[in-house]
Formats: C-alpha cells, structure tokens, sequence
C-alpha cells in the first residue's frame, strides 16, 4: 500500500529566507507524485509534478522539487519565498502503473507560514 | 475557461438527513473525482467517475455514493449523515482518465452535520 507522510505539520520561515517542505513516501510499486498548495478556503493548485525523466522538476511561483529514489523522497523548495506563498502544502502520490485512476494519496499537510 | 464548479458552497444537515453535491468539471474534462477533507483525516479519496463509470472508490460506507452524467457533471450522495460527515468535500477534473495525477479542483462544498 502506498503512503505519504509530510515530516514538518508547520513550517515558520521569513520573508525571502530559503524554504523546503518534506516529504517521503512509501509504495511497492512505481509512483507519480505531486505537490498541491491549498490557500484559505480554496481548493487544490497543482504546484508541480514527477511523472519519469529527470528528478529535479521546476512548477509554478518559483518552485521545485527533487525525486531521490532512494530515499524515497520528494522534498519541495523555494530559494526565496513571499509573503503569499503563505498557504498548505500537500504532497500527494498516485500508483504509476495502470490503474491509477487519478486517486491520489495525500500527505497530512504542511502549514508554511511566511513572516515579515 | 471556466474551472471546476461546485454548488452548494456551503450547507448545514442534521443527523438523520442526506445530501446531495453537486460538481461541474471544467469544459471537456471526463474524469471527476471526489476528495474529503477533515482536520483528522486530512485529504482522502472517495470516488472517481470517468464516461459516467465509477473506476475506482476509496474506503468509505456504502452511505457515501456518486454518479456522472453524459455532460460529465457529477453528485456525490451521502444517505444518514453522522457528525463525523461534516468536512469539506472537494470535486477534482482532469481531461483524461488517465494517471498524470493533473487534477483541477474546485474551491468545494463545506458541510456541517449538527
């Protein structure tokens, strides 16, 4: 069975300080995996993804995110953030062989909050 | 491009009571999914619907049901809410019905079970 798990529920950075939000997971099959970020009373925005080719892929507002295999890790970062950048981050995985079927397994969430 | 709809925004059952969400996809989308979030349980899979045949369900009651139409719009169903129902429900297209995870959701529909 597949499972995410996000190491940090909150994450306290100042404004244009470095940034990076954990995430690991754990499949016996091969995975897709997503970052979504969730603003107040909003629905999900997909921040970037990992279908195959190289590990490192570059999304939206600035973002990216590293695959590692073997740590089975796909940590997301920024290099400066903003005070908008302030939302939920969601790490989600979805099985990469058929059957998929757009079910994603969510991790708990991490709060980044930005400070002035 | 219009996104993805959901109706009602917000509504308030009691116990005892069914409900009905409603789901538009964003224009040509295929697949509809549906997602549940609570603080508890975070963000779980509920159903996925795709040419008005549901591939793939997560692990809720059979109180919990949906269907799609020919137009691709979708309702999720729950019959006999329980307190533990109130969460935000979150509809989510993509064009194909494939595994690319690209899911467009919806800003929701938040129910309260009282």
């Amino acid at each position: 069975a597949q499972s995410v798990t996000q190491l940090d529920s909150q994450v306290p950075v100042f404004e244009e300080a470095p940034v990076e939000l954990r995430c690991n997971y754990s499949s016996s099959v091969s995975v897709y995996l997503f970052w979504y970020v969730q603003y107040p009373n909003q629905g999900l925005q997909l921040l970037l993804k990992y279908l195959s080719g190289s590990t490192l892929v570059k999304g939206i507002n600035g973002f990216e995110a590293e695959f590692n295999k073997s740590q089975t890790s796909f940590h997301l970062r920024k290099p400066s953030v903003h005070i908008s950048d302030t939302a939920e981050y969601f790490c989600a995985a979805q099985r990469g062989t058929g059957g998929g079927y757009n079910k994603l397994i969510f991790g708990a969430g991490t709060r980044l909050a930005v400070h002035p | 491009k219009a996104g993805v709809t959901q109706t009602p925004r917000y509504l308030i059952k009691t116990r005892g009571q069914q409900v009905t969400l409603s789901c538009s996809p964003i224009s040509g989308h295929r697949s509809v999914s549906w997602y549940q979030q609570t603080p508890g349980q975070g963000l779980q899979f509920l159903f996925e619907y795709f040419s008005e045949t549901q591939r793939n369900k997560g692990n809720f009651p059979g109180r919990f049901s949906g269907r799609q139409f020919s137009n691709s719009r979708s309702e999720m169903n729950v019959s006999t809410l329980e307190l533990g129902d109130s969460a935000l429900y979150l509809c989510a297209s993509s064009l194909e019905g494939g595994n690319t995870g690209e899911l467009f959701f919806g800003e929701g529909s938040r129910l309260t079970v009282l």
